[in-house]
């Protein structure tokens, strides 16, 4: 089953910073989090394994809520760089290694 | 290091023709390997994804189908194709044993006329 991500779109300013939700109906083994530029193919960003790991890369970090079953990607001050859409991926229990499903996206807009 | 090579990287064929997509990847044994389409503006939707030679799960019916031949080899096909089969179609890898991220092939922009 899809994750459901939130928001579907996002408009910001430079050095604005934003919030991306991913969440699913059913437990979570672990949520990896991709970047996708028009026209290219996404590119990996981080996994998150265990509730309550929160990663960074940059100014991009992680949450993963086990509990809520739920992941939020966080992009402090952003840059004209992180246009694109943003992709959740996650892993059920059982699943793990193996079918790996993606949301909808979250199409995130940089402007100068 | 590792590949994935994806080809072609664009296609216009018409309504009722046949299809077939190629992916294979280098530099790595028994990949996990995905097939996954995309249409304008919207997200990833898993169409296969295949554990070992000859072994496909399939995640959406539809008249797509997908092989295995060889262990680095993944194959979409079609007999006949509709203009829903319009999309940008993405192969991807990831290792069998869990833990890691996948890494995707340039993908093939299909357009079906």
């Amino acid at each position: 089953q899809q994750p459901v991500q939130s928001p579907q779109a996002v408009i910001l300013r430079e050095g604005e910073d934003a919030v991306i939700n991913c969440s699913s109906s059913k437990a979570l083994y672990s949520v990896h989090w991709y970047r996708q530029k028009h026209g290219e193919a996404p590119v990996f960003l981080m996994i998150l394994l265990k509730g309550g790991e929160q990663k960074g890369h940059d100014k991009i970090s992680a949450s993963f809520n086990e509990k809520k079953q739920q992941s939020s990607l966080y992009l402090t001050a952003s840059q004209l760089s992180y246009s694109g859409t943003y992709f959740c991926g996650t892993e059920l229990p059982g699943d793990a290694g193996n079918m790996l499903t993606f949301g909808g996206g979250t199409r995130l807009m940089v402007k100068p | 290091s590792q590949t994935i090579h994806q080809w072609p990287a664009t296609l216009v064929q018409p309504v009722g023709s046949p299809l077939s997509l190629e992916c294979t990847v280098e530099g790595t044994s028994n990949p996990n390997l995905y097939w996954y389409r995309q249409a304008a503006g919207r997200g990833l939707q898993l169409l296969f994804y295949s554990v070992g030679i000859g072994q496909i799960s399939s995640e959406v019916p539809q008249n797509l189908s997908a092989s295995r031949p060889q262990d680095r080899q993944f194959i979409l096909s079609s007999k006949k194709l509709l203009l829903s089969d319009s999309g940008f179609y993405l192969c991807a890898w990831r290792q069998g044993d869990g833990y890691t991220e996948a890494f995707f092939g340039q993908g093939t922009r299909l357009t079906v006329v």
